[in-house]
């Protein structure tokens, strides 16, 4: 079945970086856009980026104004997300997830659990 | 980016059926029919309801419903059940790639 893990979470001071990993299994990576997601404590679900099946394609929410990076590793089977400048308005469960297809245009059909960044000093 | 429109609340009582509206603009949910529906239980990830507008997953119970209409999509769940009780979100597609969630709307079973 599909799994996607997250690691990479914790506590971090503000003004510092953080990378997150998101480790699949129980499909073919290399097919399937993927996105980061993120929830603040108590609060909605904010998209944060997306990147195609083939890492030509990469967009992210205007609000993070380039502090983030979406990128994956076909070797390892892993989507990554790279916080840098870190503010502790970024504080939130940062969700993986699987598109329903290739592209970017594609929405999310899988979810991971979750990793919890929390930015403050 | 602004959020979609969501309510904050409905409620229903067993059996009867309730419908969350999620209104956005030309530029999203009026230009595309890539919006998405998630239910969400606390403590849980979301779960894909819904998508491109009006397709379930499998596994998912034909009581939800997914439509739209100009600028707001809606979803629509039949037969209330204690365990729909959850936050829904919606999800659409915008302009230059992006995507952009609703606020959400907690729906309580009364």
């Amino acid at each position: 079945q599909v799994q996607l893990v997250e690691s990479g979470g914790g506590v971090v001071q503000p003004g510092r970086s953080l990378r997150l990993s998101c480790t699949v299994s129980g499909f073919t990576f290399n097919n399937y856009g993927m996105h980061w997601v993120r929830q603040a404590p108590g609060k909605g679900l904010e998209w944060v980026a997306v990147i195609s099946y083939d890492a030509s394609k990469r967009y992210y929410a205007d609000s993070l104004k380039g502090r983030f990076t979406i990128s994956r590793d076909y070797s390892k089977n892993t989507l990554y997300l790279q916080m840098d400048s870190l503010r502790a308005d970024d504080t939130a469960v940062y969700y993986c997830a699987r598109a329903l297809s290739y592209g970017s245009e594609s929405s999310i059909e899988y979810w991971g659990q979750g990793a919890l960044v929390t930015v403050s000093s | 980016q602004s959020a979609l429109t969501q309510p904050a609340s409905v409620s229903g009582s067993p059996g009867q059926s309730i419908t969350i509206p999620c209104t956005g603009t030309s530029s999203d949910i009026g230009g595309y029919n890539y919006v998405s529906w998630y239910q969400q239980h606390p403590g849980e990830a979301p779960k894909l309801m819904i998508y491109d507008v009006i397709y379930r997953p499998p596994g998912v119970s034909n009581r939800f419903s997914g439509s739209k209409s100009g600028n707001t999509a809606s979803l629509t769940i039949s037969g209330l059940q204690a365990e729909d009780e959850a936050d829904y979100y919606c999800i659409s597609y915008r302009d230059s790639s992006l995507w952009v969630f609703g606020g959400g709307t907690k729906l309580t079973v009364l």
